[in-house]
């Protein structure tokens, strides 16, 4: 089966506070993602990377970075965070053939941000 | 820039009635379209995908037909289930390999 992990699935952290979202799979995907959730908003694409070391930001990438050091690990990094980033995050991947390619989702982390 | 529009929810149903939550897409070139669906406190997972024109793609029940001359891609289902109460969101992927989104349509099935 396939498998994309998120380490976290509740967090609360403090406003200010630096925030890591991890994420691992287990498919050997070129293409890892994360969105960001919010009621009446759908899913937003925060940050994509194709390749290790590569990135390209999304539609809302304000406030995020994000860390590909191996190919199986994509991390969403909040420098300082804020309330209006308490939200449900989720990282996904596929792979990098164009056009017909299954996205593979993980469980979610719903942050909390106090 | 390319965009999924689906039909807002929720969507209030009984049991065994007939399903339709319809989604349109602007895209540039031949996207791939693809149904997912969130059950509660879950991340998505796919529920059926369809590549190119006329394409219809199926799985427990649902059917979605991939229409270019309208872009469209609704998705049906002849008799709804209690089970099938979750969020469905209608995507494309394109030709850059993001995946775009529709904001999502929450579906309720009463007994």
């Amino acid at each position: 089966d396939v498998k994309v992990t998120q380490s976290s699935r509740y967090l609360v952290k403090r406003t200010g506070e630096k925030v890591f979202l991890e994420c691992v799979q287990d498919m050997d995907h070129e293409n890892m993602f994360w969105y960001r959730q919010d009621p009446g908003l759908g899913l937003r694409l925060i940050y994509f990377s194709y390749d290790v070391k590569m990135k390209e930001k999304g539609d809302i990438p304000e406030g995020y970075s994000v860390s590909r050091e191996k190919k199986e690990r994509f991390s969403l990094i909040l420098e300082s965070a804020s309330t209006n980033q308490t939200s449900m995050y989720l990282c996904a991947s596929n792979s990098g053939r164009a056009g017909g390619n299954t996205i593979y989702f993980g469980e979610g982390s719903w942050l909390t941000v106090v | 820039g390319d965009s999924v529009t689906q039909m807002e929810g929720p969507v209030t149903l009984s049991e065994e009635a007939f399903l339709t939550i319809n989604c349109t897409y602007t895209a540039t070139g031949y996207p791939s379209l693809f149904w997912y669906v969130q059950y509660p406190g879950e991340g998505l997972q796919l529920l059926l995908k369809a590549t190119k024109a006329d394409d219809k793609g199926s799985n427990k029940g649902f059917e979605a037909t991939y229409r270019k001359e309208t872009t469209s891609f609704h998705l049906e289902k002849g008799s709804v289930q209690v089970s099938d109460s979750a969020v469905y969101f209608c995507a494309l992927n394109r030709v850059d390999d993001k995946i775009i989104f529709g904001k999502g349509t929450r579906l309720h099935i009463l007994p």
